[in-house]
């Protein structure tokens, strides 16, 4: 079936340094969600977005967090700058209608040290 | 906010067996409620959904049980087969957004 692919799968970067995700999302998907895993927990919403504007996000979605979609282009999460507590998996999904299941890409795994 | 939480944490079984997932949530007001697999290694996966206007959905070896006055769900599988060892997680989504909240999965082992 349709595919959200994540790039790059892992990532090891400096403390304080930029870092950006990407997420291709489903051609005709219209919703874009990041999730973020902490090893051994529980899978956490950060964002969704829609048409070009963010709809809802949670308190780990911190100031120095923004995402966007240039021209239909990959969906990013980028962190600018990294903490140490920033190390996690993060799952990009998209959905076609706000109330439909996600589609999840594999994650990427970031390391900040 | 809505919390979601899952029982048990892990199981085994030996294949043919059938098991029992169980999931509850907090917030009165979610309507949807999709469960994913993840098997090792892979992504999670969609594998069955119910609304709030429904008590029950089936498809294939999988039966979903939907409570709304005790908010709970349970996740029948049966005739499991090794295929089937995976993490399994519920979902729930409010009416106020479109965002999900995940419980923090089942782990499911089948060995043959």
């Amino acid at each position: 079936g349709p595919k959200v692919l994540q790039i790059p799968s892992h990532q090891i970067i400096d403390m304080g340094q930029m870092v950006t995700l990407n997420c291709d999302p489903v051609s005709n998907h219209l919703y874009f969600y990041w999730y973020k895993q902490i090893l051994g927990q529980q899978m956490e919403f950060l964002v969704n977005f829609y048409n070009g504007k963010v709809m809802e996000k949670s308190k780990l979605f911190k100031d120095q967090f923004s995402v966007e979609r240039p021209d239909g282009s990959y969906f990013t999460l980028k962190i600018q700058p990294t903490a140490l507590e920033d190390s996690a998996v993060y799952f990009c999904a998209s959905s076609l209608f706000g109330d439909s299941d996600y589609t999840f890409g594999s994650g990427t795994r970031l390391l900040v040290i | 906010g809505e919390q979601v939480e899952q029982l048990p944490s892990s199981l085994i079984v030996q294949e043919g067996a059938s098991v029992l997932i169980n999931c509850s949530y907090t917030d009165s007001a979610s309507v949807y409620f999709p469960w994913y697999k993840q098997e090792p290694g892979k992504r999670l996966q969609f594998i069955i959904d119910i609304r709030s206007n429904m008590e029950r959905k089936q498809t294939q070896r999988l039966t979903l049980l939907f409570d709304k006055k005790t908010k709970h769900l349970s996740l029948h599988i049966t005739a499991t087969q090794p295929g089937d060892s995976a993490i399994y997680f519920c979902s729930a989504r409010g009416t106020g957004g479109y965002k999900v909240v995940f419980g923090s999965g089942t782990r499911l082992l089948v060995s043959p």
